[in-house]
């Protein structure tokens, strides 16, 4: 069971440089999200989706830009990396109905 | 005021100590309450949750919520060193919502053998 899958699992960044976070599911779950960690923190929301075509901003989504063409994939865009984004990023997603959200592993992003 | 907060310790404690986590909150529409465990270098993993008010037992884990004075505890009786991991609080509205959680900071559990 592949679950939630996140690449890559770690990157460096240059300031002002643009990357995209892939996330895909394997679960047919209508609902994804977008997470930040920063260290000794909790996880902060960034961007969730309800279902292809719908997305909205979290918390935190300055910075940071999603799109939701399938049901299965849900990557999350930086446009111009700043220092302020490094971070370690968690893609999850939970199915109508369940209480549970399933997360991937994880990419740790430096930017310097 | 941070809609969750928890206490971020560490924690650390003998093989075999009873840990009590907490967490208070501050939004009156969460309904379901999380709580998520989290290895080193790993994604938080469900451990349990509790809907509303009450207890809720899982083999050596017990949650409460207390909703009046908006508390959160997980209890962890007869603790193991595979109990080390970072423990996170997590408050949902529920509905469609239940992936859209607000963490608490997240308290780091070291058990020593």
């Amino acid at each position: 069971n592949a679950g939630v899958t996140q690449t890559p699992k770690f990157r460096i960044l240059k300031i002002g440089q643009s990357m995209t976070l892939q996330c895909t599911q394997d679960m047919n779950h209508n609902y994804m999200y977008w997470y930040r960690q920063d260290p000794g923190m909790g996880l902060k929301l960034i961007y969730y989706s309800v279902g292809a075509g719908i997305t909205d901003k979290g918390e935190v989504p300055n910075g940071y830009n999603v799109s939701r063409s399938t049901t299965e994939d849900f990557p999350l865009r930086l446009e111009l990396a700043a220092p302020s984004q490094t971070s370690v990023y968690f893609c999850a997603s939970s199915g109508t109905g369940g209480t549970e959200a399933f997360f991937g592993q994880g990419t740790r992003l430096t930017v310097v | 005021q941070k809609e969750v907060e928890q206490d971020p310790g560490p924690l650390s404690v003998p093989e075999g100590a009873i840990v009590s986590l907490n967490c208070t909150y501050s939004n009156s529409a969460f309904q379901y309450f999380m709580w998520y465990r989290q290895y080193s270098r790993k994604g938080p993993e469900l451990l349990m949750y509790t809907y509303s008010s009450g207890n809720k037992e899982d083999g050596r884990f017990t949650a409460q919520v207390d909703k009046s004075s908006k508390y959160i505890s997980l209890f962890i009786r007869d603790s193991q060193p595979s109990d080390s991991a970072t423990y996170l609080c997590a408050p949902s509205s529920g509905g469609t919502s239940y992936g859209k959680l607000t963490f608490g900071q997240g308290t780091i559990l070291t058990v020593h053998p």
